[in-house]
């Protein structure tokens, strides 16, 4: 599997500004994949990010509030913009390698975000 | 709609004990079944995946059981430890990229 890391870890934000996550790996990857979890709910993808083009985004996500980079096989950043109270969760990358099965994907650590 | 329920929402379970949580799908192109295991603070880890091609997995105290026709999967955590304590989510994949999750289950091991 791959390490993944992500930054920052937490941050607290005041509504209406913007936050760029970041997410790095280890060993170059095939897919990166952007998740949001919301406090004490499930998974929901939120865009596919994609090398070298633009990212595909879920039905309910839309890049002027989620803008999404990939300008390598080992890097991503998503950004939360505009943000609400209602954008409080945990923002997850998610890879899967070049090597092994192809459809298993590796979380990062997560970042936490709270807007005030 | 949610393509995937998972039961139950919580599930206490004493040291030594089984643990069972269960998984149901519609979408019958699901072609990729993986578990979950979230401890507070971090990130998803991968603990265990199944193919529809087969009706069981096991990978050490962890077993997944599958239906098809039923379109039901399960997990069963063996001889449960404290340990093991954390929130379990089940998901599925039809394209072998975007994953959809179930609601989780927190599984509290009491020692």
């Amino acid at each position: 599997s791959a390490v993944i890391s992500q930054k920052p870890s937490r941050d607290i934000c005041q509504r209406g500004t913007s936050l760029t996550i970041q997410c790095q790996v280890d060993s170059q990857v095939t897919m990166m994949f952007w998740y949001r979890q919301q406090p004490g709910q499930s998974l929901t993808l939120i865009a596919t990010a994609n090398q070298g083009s633009e990212a595909t985004y879920e039905s309910g996500f839309v890049i002027d509030k989620f803008p999404i980079s990939r300008p390598n096989l080992t890097f991503s950043t998503l950004t939360v913009s505009n943000m609400s109270p209602e954008d409080s969760s945990i923002y997850l990358c998610s890879v899967a390698p070049r090597t092994g099965p192809s459809y298993e994907q590796y979380f990062g650590p997560g970042t936490r975000l709270t807007v005030t | 709609q949610q393509q995937v329920k998972q039961s139950p929402q919580s599930l206490i379970v004493q040291k030594g004990g089984i643990s069972i949580i269960n998984c149901a799908y519609e979408n019958t192109a699901f072609d990729y079944f993986p578990w979950y295991q979230q401890f507070p603070g971090k990130g998803p880890a991968l603990l265990i995946a199944i193919r529809p091609d087969v009706s069981e997995k096991k990978e050490g105290r962890f077993t997944i059981s599958f239906n098809k026709s039923a379109k039901q999967f399960s997990l069963h955590i063996m001889d449960s430890q404290p340990g093991d304590s954390a929130t379990y989510f089940c998901a599925a994949s039809s394209d072998g990229n975007k994953l959809v999750f179930g609601a989780g289950t927190i599984l509290r091991v009491k020692s």
